[in-house]
């Protein structure tokens, strides 16, 4: 079974300076994977994904996202974090190929930008 | 265009009780999913519609769950009887492709519910 792990539930970074939030998965093969953010008192909004091809994706909001298959990571990082990135954040996968198309979800990441 | 609704925003219902969540996806997304999250834990899979078909339901907990998508447009989520372990927030999204084909899902706000 496939799992997602964020190892921190929160992560604080001052305003202006890069920010790296964290996300390791366990899954068969290489998976698709996914960020998305929630906001209070919002759903989950979609900020990147990595399905093929370069290793490094961009998304929304000015994030990126690595994927490096050696270490099965996956982190969220943007060089120069503004307090309104402050939000929960959460890393998903999907395994390539069958038909399930569920995501499996880790467990969220606080991140707090201070002024 | 309207995104994804759900209804209600929160339910707070007794032990046994009946409660039904609602979702309206986004006009002409043919695939509807389901989540669920407990307080402090994972968001997870609770099942998968193509128009009104189950494509996937192998994350409902138990039988105690019953989800329809009849003629393919909303679809609702019955608890019946509730469990003090069903609480939680359950989240609607909505896609016009699977995740493998478009890779983005739409989330509704969510319907928090509390069996007390």
């Amino acid at each position: 079974a496939q799992s997602v792990a964020q190892p921190e539930d929160q992560v604080n970074v001052a305003e202006g300076n890069p920010l790296t939030v964290k996300c390791t998965y366990s899954v068969s093969g290489n998976p698709y994977l996914f960020w998305y953010v929630q906001y209070p008192n919002r759903g989950l909004q979609f900020l990147l994904k990595y399905i093929t091809g370069d290793n490094l994706v961009k998304g929304s909001y000015g994030f990126e996202a690595e994927f490096n298959k050696s270490q099965t990571s996956f982190h969220l990082k943007k060089p120069s974090a503004l307090v309104s990135d402050s939000a929960l954040y959460f890393c998903a996968v999907r395994p390539r190929g069958g038909g399930a198309d569920g995501l499996t979800f880790g467990k969220g990441t606080h991140l707090i930008i201070q002024p | 265009e309207a995104g994804v609704t759900q209804f209600p925003s929160h339910s707070v219902i007794e032990k046994g009780q009946t409660v039904t969540l609602r979702c309206d996806p986004i006009s002409g997304h043919d695939n509807l999913y389901w989540y669920r999250r407990v307080m402090g834990k994972e968001i997870k899979f609770l099942l998968h519609f193509v128009k009104e078909s189950k494509q996937d339901e192998s994350g409902m907990p138990n039988n105690r769950f019953l989800a329809e998508r009849t003629g393919g447009t909303y679809s609702t989520l019955k608890v019946q009887p509730a469990e003090l372990e069903d609480s939680g927030v359950y989240f609607c999204a909505s896609s016009q492709g699977t995740v493998a084909n478009t890779g983005e899902l739409f989330f509704g706000e969510g319907s928090r519910l509390t069996v007390l």
